[in-house]
Parts: structure tokens; C-alpha cells; sequence
């Protein structure tokens, strides 16, 4: 079964200061990996998704994560934190269903607060 | 293209009463899912369905939860006799057909709250 570990419920930086928000996964075939974003009361936005090919993905707003495998990470970064990347944030693994769907694993989420 | 659309926003219910869920997906998009979001924890996967039919529910509470697609309208999640522990936000996906797991696009969510 896939599984996703998320270090850190809670992470604090200040504006302008690297973000680093990290993921570990567990899965038994080539994962399909993503990362969203979530304000309070809204839905989930896609910041940006690994399935196949180059190991650092580029996404929204500045963010980008790279996919090891050796390590089965793919943490997420920028490097200038912005006051409105305050959210949460989740890491997902795609588990491939029967009919061509997807079943979305998530981690417990990364509340990320960004201070002046 | 109109995003992922829930209603409603928000849904208060009693001990007891009946829930209805709605989830109208993206134009072009033949494959739901229904996701549950308990306080303080992630998304947890509840079911996948296709028009007018169960693909997979195995996140699915064994009793009072059912979902549906129907061949015309939107999707619906009910729950039936709703107690405290279903107070949640629920979300609903869509996928487009041969995304081959990589694409999913979420609603904005139910927030129902079970006095």
C-alpha cells in the first residue's frame, strides 16, 4: 500500500528565507507524486506533480521539488518565501486504479507560516 | 472551463437527518472521486466513480454512505442518519479520461457540520 510521511506539521520562516517542506513516500511501483496547496476553506490547488522523466519538477508561484528516488523523497522548496504562501500544504502518491482512474494517498499536511 | 463545482459550501445537519452532497466535474471530465478531510488530518480517499458506475469504494464507510454519478446531472455523496463523527469537509475530484493516473482537480468542498 502507498503511504506518505510529512516531517513537520508545523513550519515557521520568515519572508524572503528559503522554504523547505518534506516528504517521504512508500510505494511499491514507479510513484506518481504531487504536491498541493491549501488556503483556509478552500479547496486543494495543484502546485505541481512528478510522473515520468526529469527529477526536478517546476510548478506555481515559484515552488519545485525534486524526485529521488534513493531516498523515496520529494520534498518541496522555494527559495524566497512570500507572506501569501501561508497555507497548507500536502504531498500526495497516485496509486493507478482499475478503469484508469487515481487514488490520491496524502500526507497529513505541513501548515507553513511565514513571518515579517 | 468552470473548475470543480460542490454545493453546497457549507451544510449543517442534525443527529439523524440526511446529508446530499453534490459535484458537478469539469467539462470534459467522465471520473469522480470523493475525498474526506477530517479535522487535522489529510484527505482520505473514499470512492471513484464513473457515469453510472462504482469503480472503487473501498475508502467508503461500510454504512450510511453512498455515492452515485448518474448518467445526467451531477455526482451526489449521501449520507444517511449522520451523527457528530461525520462533521468533515469533503472534496470532490474529476479526472479526464486516459490521464493515466496523473491529473486530478479538486472542488472547493463541503463543510458539513453535524449538530
Amino acid at each position: 500500500a502507498q503511504s506518505v510521511t510529512q516531517l513537520g506539521s508545523h513550519v515557521s520562516v520568515s519572508e524572503g528565507a528559503l522554504v523547505l517542506l518534506r516528504c517521504n513516500y512508500s510505494s511499491s511501483v514507479p510513484p506518481y507524486l504531487f504536491w498541493y496547496v491549501q488556503y483556509p476553506n478552500q479547496g486543494l490547488q495543484l502546485l505541481l506533480k512528478y510522473t515520468t522523466g526529469a527529477t526536478l519538477v517546476k510548478g506555481i508561484n515559484g515552488f519545485e521539488a525534486e524526485f529521488k528516488k534513493s531516498e523515496t523523497s520529494f520534498h518541496l522548496t522555494k527559495p524566497s518565501a512570500h507572506m501569501s504562501d501561508a497555507a497548507e500544504y500536502f504531498c500526495a502518491v497516485s496509486d493507478i486504479l482499475t478503469g484508469g482512474g487515481n487514488k490520491l494517498t496524502f500526507g497529513t499536511g505541513t501548515q507553513l507560516k511565514v513571518e515579517l | 472551463n468552470a473548475g470543480v463545482m460542490q454545493n453546497p459550501r457549507h451544510l449543517v445537519r442534525r443527529r439523524g437527518q440526511e446529508a446530499r452532497l453534490r459535484c458537478s466535474p469539469m467539462k470534459g471530465h467522465s471520473h469522480v472521486y470523493w475525498y474526506r478531510q477530517l479535522p487535522e488530518e489529510g484527505l482520505k480517499f473514499m470512492v471513484y466513480l464513473q457515469k453510472e458506475n462504482i469503480i472503487d469504494e473501498s475508502g467508503m464507510p461500510k454504512e450510511r454512505f453512498s455515492a452515485e454519478f448518474p448518467k445526467e446531472g451531477p455526482s451526489i455523496l449521501r449520507i444517511q442518519q449522520v451523527v457528530r463523527g461525520d462533521s468533515a469537509a469533503y472534496f470532490c475530484a474529476s479526472s479526464p479520461p486516459n490521464a493515466g493516473g496523473t491529473e486530478a482537480f479538486f472542488g472547493q468542498g463541503t463543510r458539513l457540520t453535524v449538530v
